[in-house]
């Protein structure tokens, strides 16, 4: 079974400053895709970058980008010039191909993150 | 365009009630799913439905049950209800054609007396 690991419950930044998430996940896949969310106060889970496993090269998404590391399976997300609207939990996630018997998303706890003024 | 839509937003129940979550998936999204969110133990897999069958579910007792209609909304029903299963119930819904994008809804907070 697939396993993600965020090993910081809790992270701050300050505002415009560089905050960096770490997240590990083990799976004996080849052909996955990996995921950061962000849920606000608002509950709502909210997509913030994707990566497919076969890329070799790094998504990025205007202020977020991720350090992808296939061998020692690391999809760590880097938030540039953080906003107060930042503020958040992320979490990170691991989809290896959806198909009936698999499970889909498998989620690592969360890091709360704070953007301080 | 809408996004995925749950009713009702909070849920007060008693233990042995039975509980029934509601939710809309965005229009042409065949694929529904549902999670569980209890407090420190981050999103757990409950149930996958796409076409209107079952296609997994997670490691939850069977009074934990679902289906979808031919519409593609999905009910989530627990039968009775213990304490533990309070929580902060996700739904989230995907396309065919594009099964590992899910969109998420803003959830169902369960709270059981």
């Amino acid at each position: 079974a697939q396993t993600v690991t965020q090993s910081q419950p809790e992270m701050s930044v300050q505002e415009a400053e560089t905050v960096t998430l770490s997240c590990t996940y083990d799976t004996s896949e080849n052909n996955y895709y990996l995921f950061w969310y962000k849920q606000p106060p608002s509950r709502q889970m909210i997509l913030v970058i994707r990566q497919e496993a076969y890329k070799q090269q790094n998504a990025t998404e205007n202020r977020f980008s991720v350090n992808f590391q296939k061998a020692a399976k690391s999809f760590s997300l880097k938030i540039s010039d953080s906003q107060l609207g930042d503020t958040a939990m992320y979490f990170c996630a691991f989809m290896k191909h959806l198909a009936p018997g698999n499970t889909p998303l498998v989620f690592g706890k969360g890091t709360r993150l704070s953007v301080i003024a | 365009e809408a996004g995925v839509t749950q009713s009702p937003t909070h849920l007060i129940k008693t233990r042995g009630q039975q509980a029934t979550l509601r939710c809309s998936p965005i229009s042409g999204h065949t694929s529904v799913y549902w999670y569980q969110q209890a407090l420190g133990l981050g999103l757990q897999f409950l149930l996958w439905y796409d076409e209107g069958e079952e296609r997994n579910r997670g490691n939850f007792p069977p009074r934990f049950s679902g289906r979808q209609f031919p519409n593609y909304s999905s009910e989530l029903n627990v039968n009775a209800l213990e304490l533990e299963d309070s929580a902060l119930y996700l739904c989230a819904s995907s396309a065919r054609d594009a099964l590992e994008k899910l969109f998420f809804g803003s959830g169902t907070q369960l709270s059981v007396l």
